[in-house]
């Protein structure tokens, strides 16, 4: 069984470019979600897609979007990045039977974005 | 909104027991879990509570007071790869994010 994929591991951008994050979610999951994690803080959760759909949103502005393919991987896109968005980007996959139902979050490992 | 804490650091000697407490106040309740993060690694699910009491697992347990918002993750006989952080988070009854505390970075010293 494959784990949780994230690519890339680390990159660096300057303040007003724009970014994408992939994550690859674990063999059998249908749900995706993703995180924010400033050094020294807890996750802070973005938003969720499950079968390829916006399934909830935390307080990230509008230039954080998302999208969920039939494979079930998934994008963040960041755009206009501000240095506050320098952070560890977790991505986390679930297997849901439907959008409100039990399933533990597997946790991939990060992709560590510096904004300068 | 959801406001969760717990302590910043602890620190505890090999083979002895650490307890992590962790409360919180949130606009809804479907579940408290606690994960465990090495530096520079992702966060590893370690136990999920939704009922008041007692979970035990090997050497980490884990209890719930729902009506005292309240949790803690007991770890016995520590062993030095036990250093890391640990994250009490809940999930809402949306069930679709989990709201996480800052985290308590646990030492384990020889």
């Amino acid at each position: 069984e494959t784990g949780v994929t994230q690519s890339p591991t680390h990159l660096i951008k300057t303040r007003g470019q724009q970014v994408t994050l992939r994550c690859s979610s674990q063999s059998g999951h249908n749900t995706v979600s993703w995180y924010q994690q400033a050094l020294g803080q807890g996750p802070q959760f973005i938003f969720q897609y499950y079968r390829e759909e916006e399934n909830g949103r935390g307080n990230f502005p509008p230039r954080f979007s998302g999208l969920q393919f039939p494979n079930y991987s998934s994008e963040l896109n960041v755009n206009a990045l501000e240095l506050d968005d320098s952070a560890l980007y977790l991505c986390a996959s679930s297997l849901a039977t439907r959008p409100a139902s039990y399933n533990e979050q597997f946790f991939g490992p990060g992709t560590r974005l510096t904004v300068l | 909104g959801q406001n969760i804490d717990q302590p910043t650091e602890m620190t505890a000697t090999e083979g002895a027991i650490v307890q992590i407490n962790c409360t919180y106040q949130t606009s809804g309740f479907n579940g408290l879990f606690w994960y465990q993060q090495h530096a520079g690694e992702a966060p590893t699910f370690l136990s999920y509570n939704v009922l008041d009491g007692l979970e035990e697992k090997g050497r980490f347990s884990s209890f719930l007071s729902r009506s005292k918002g309240y949790s803690y993750l007991l770890l016995k006989e520590l062993q030095m790869k036990d250093s890391a952080s640990y994250l009490c988070a809940v999930r809402d009854n949306n069930d679709y994010k989990l709201s996480f505390g800052a985290g308590t970075t646990v030492t384990v010293r020889a």
